[in-house]
């Protein structure tokens, strides 16, 4: 049964270049949210999707967009990237919940190392 | 200030010694408390999984959560090298919640 998968695991852009980060959750579970992690930092929300909408949102700008696909897969999308953005971006799913709230285990993936020059 | 708050550590300790992380919060609306272990270069998995105040027991690891004075601990017995990583307490007001608050992570090093 395969985790939470993301790609790529690596990459480097530059100030100003758009960025775009995929996850397929665990087999089973509809819901994706993602989290910024900084060096040294915990990680901290961005958004949720689910049913294809986001759902909620933590306090990022506008910047930053997701889509959530049919067969539950979601991306993360990023612009005008700046040096600050230099992170680990963690996707996260768990399994469907009575009312969207209390959802089962909060499974991560092993994230995508996105470097800004 | 921040919701949540851990003493980042770094902390080293021998093997075999009784391992203390803390965090405490401010957020009176958290009910559920979690710690994570995060791996150099993974994603943090879970370890504890508690509802409002009390213990829970896992094997060599122990999660106390007192609502009274927003704290949570997690006490790891006879440490072990492989329990070397980095440890995260997280929270959140709904079971499940996909938005979870966590704290900065504690680096630990079990020294053999």
């Amino acid at each position: 049964d395969a985790g939470v998968t993301q790609s790529p695991t690596h990459l480097i852009k530059t100030r100003g270049q758009q960025v775009t980060l995929r996850c397929s959750p665990k087999s089973g579970h509809d819901t994706v949210s993602w989290y910024q992690q900084a060096l040294g930092q915990g990680p901290q929300f961005i958004f949720q999707y689910y049913e294809e909408e986001e759902r909620q949102r933590g306090n990022f700008p506008d910047r930053f967009s997701g889509h959530q696909f049919p067969n539950y897969s979601s991306e993360l999308n990023v612009n005008a990237l700046l040096l600050g953005d230099s992170a680990l971006y963690l996707c996260a799913s768990n399994s469907p919940g009575y009312n969207r709230v209390a959802g089962g285990e909060l499974f991560f993936g092993e994230g995508s190392r996105l470097t800004v020059l | 200030q921040k919701e949540v708050e851990q003493d980042p550590g770094p902390l080293s300790v021998p093997e075999g010694a009784i391992v203390s992380l803390n965090c405490t919060y401010s957020n009176s609306a958290f009910q559920y408390f979690m710690w994570y272990r995060q791996y150099s270069r993974k994603g943090p998995e879970l370890l504890m999984y508690t509802y409002s105040s009390g213990n829970k027991e896992d094997g060599r690891f122990t999660a106390q959560v007192d609502k009274s004075s927003k704290y949570i601990s997690l006490f790891i017995r006879d440490s072990q090298p492989s329990d070397s990583a980095t440890y995260l307490c997280a929270m959140s007001a709904f079971q499940g919640a996909q938005k979870l608050v966590f704290g900065q992570g504690t680096r630990l090093t079990i020294n053999p």
